[in-house]
């Protein structure tokens, strides 16, 4: 079965830190993974997938098949980053699962 | 372009009542979804529309809960009667989808419904 994890429920950071939120996932085949970002009183909307190797408003994430991972990462934190981030796992034909989510503080 | 529409916004009934939320997807999306997303946890998809056709429901508790998105647009998601862990904000994601790949899913603003 499908199955994503991220193991920090918040995660607080200063800005201008280095940023990495953990995704992990269980999926025997080949998935295809997601960032979606909840700003404060916003929807839920995609940061970035795996397929697409972008980089969006300067986070990336590498999928990592054989740690089965998909961190998020930031060189530096901007406090306009605070906010809940999801991890998702898909594959083909498959429905969509969703992380927990982690909150992300940046402190000023 | 207008984005995913839902309503009402909030929603407080008494268990054992009935209650139906609706969703109007962007134009031209075939594929809607409906996920739950309870205090502190992901969304979780309840039901996959591609089209007028039911995709995935493997996980709509369908004892009381149905939906349907006739014509192929909007939808609707009822559930009939509510139990007290049915609180939570119900999601409407819409997307294109062709093939069974997945296109970036756009939400609606969710409906918050608490049930006493």
């Amino acid at each position: 079965a499908q199955r994503v994890t991220q193991p920090e429920k918040l995660l607080s950071v200063f800005k201008g830190a280095p940023v990495e939120l953990k995704c992990n996932y269980s999926y025997s085949g080949s998935p295809e993974l997601f960032w979606y970002v909840q700003y404060s009183r916003q929807r839920l909307q995609l940061l970035l997938r795996h397929i697409s190797r972008e980089s969006i408003k300067g986070f990336t994430a590498d999928l990592n098949k054989g740690e089965t991972s998909f961190h998020l990462k930031k060189p530096f934190a901007q406090e306009e980053d605070s906010a809940m981030y999801y991890c998702a796992l898909s594959g083909y034909g498959q429905n969509f699962v969703f992380g927990p989510g982690t909150r992300l503080s940046v402190l000023p | 372009e207008a984005g995913v529409a839902q309503s009402p916004r909030y929603k407080i009934i008494e268990k054992r009542q009935s209650v139906a939320f609706w969703c109007n997807p962007i134009s031209g999306h075939a594929t809607l979804y409906w996920y739950q997303q309870i205090l502190g946890q992901g969304p979780k998809l309840l039901i996959q529309f591609q089209n007028n056709g039911v995709v995935d429901d493997s996980q709509l508790p369908k004892d009381r809960f149905s939906a349907e998105r006739l014509k192929g647009v909007d939808s609707t998601l009822k559930i009939q009667p509510a139990k007290l862990e049915d609180s939570a904000v119900y999601l409407c994601a819409s997307s294109l989808e062709l093939s069974g790949l997945h296109y970036e899913q756009y939400f609606g603003p969710g409906t918050r419904l608490t049930v006493t």
